[in-house]
């Protein structure tokens, strides 16, 4: 069935590298994914839409410098957290529709910024 | 305040209990309501879906919807232990859920 396959599930590095997260949709295309970001006991906060082929539409408050968003193919968007600093340390999430309304989730990313 | 507001808990209950969850909401253009269940360190599954007001069953779930007193919950029969989690309430305004404003969840604990 649809998946929503996210990688790496736990990513330890340290400040000032940057970290590439990647999603990928399996056995369906997906135009539109949806990156977000989850504190401990907080909810999920939508940081951008990630779009293929064109530029990703950030939320207020997100930095488009600091969180590289890139969407090049309908089975493949991928989050690079530049110059990573501790503060950036939290769980990423994406999501990808497969027609509708409904949302599939991948299976989110733990960083961990020392 | 929040748009969505959510009890975090955390709620405990032995097994075969019955489960409510709850979410209250101020954004009246909200008119799509979602409940998400989410295991520690994992992205969430989505459980329940249901349009404007009313009810919705699947299974040992029940969702209700009261748009006049924008409030919307979740039932749970004869809880489980697997269905420890959290669990999230999210909305929308249209069919893009990406977009949804999500509550801060209700932490589930089911006691064998």
């Amino acid at each position: 069935g649809a998946v929503v396959s996210q990688h790496p599930s736990r990513v330890i590095c340290k400040s000032g590298t940057s970290v590439k997260i990647e999603c990928r949709s399996l056995d369906f295309q997906a135009t539109t994914m949806f990156w977000y970001r989850q504190f401990p006991k907080q909810s999920l906060m939508l940081m951008a839409t990630s779009n293929e082929g064109s530029k990703a539409t950030y939320e207020q408050g997100v930095e488009k410098d600091k969180f590289l968003i890139n969407h090049a193919s309908l089975t493949l968007s991928t989050l690079t957290v530049t110059s990573a600093h501790p503060e950036d340390s939290s769980f990423y999430i994406c999501s990808a529709s497969r027609g509708g309304e409904k949302l599939l989730f991948g299976s989110g990313t733990q960083l961990s910024v020392l | 305040q929040k748009e969505v507001e959510q009890d975090p808990g955390p709620l405990s209950v032995p097994e075969g209990a019955i489960v409510s969850l709850n979410c209250t909401y101020s954004n009246s253009a909200f008119q799509y309501f979602m409940w998400y269940r989410q295991y520690s360190r994992k992205g969430p599954e989505l459980l329940m879906y249901t349009y404007s007001s009313g009810n919705k069953e699947d299974g040992r779930f029940t969702a209700q919807v009261d748009k006049s007193s924008k409030y919307i919950s979740l039932f749970i029969r004869d809880s489980q232990p697997s269905d420890s989690a959290t669990y999230l309430c999210a909305m929308s305004e249209n069919t893009n859920a990406g977009k949804s404003t999500f509550g801060d969840g209700t932490t589930l604990t089911v006691k064998p």
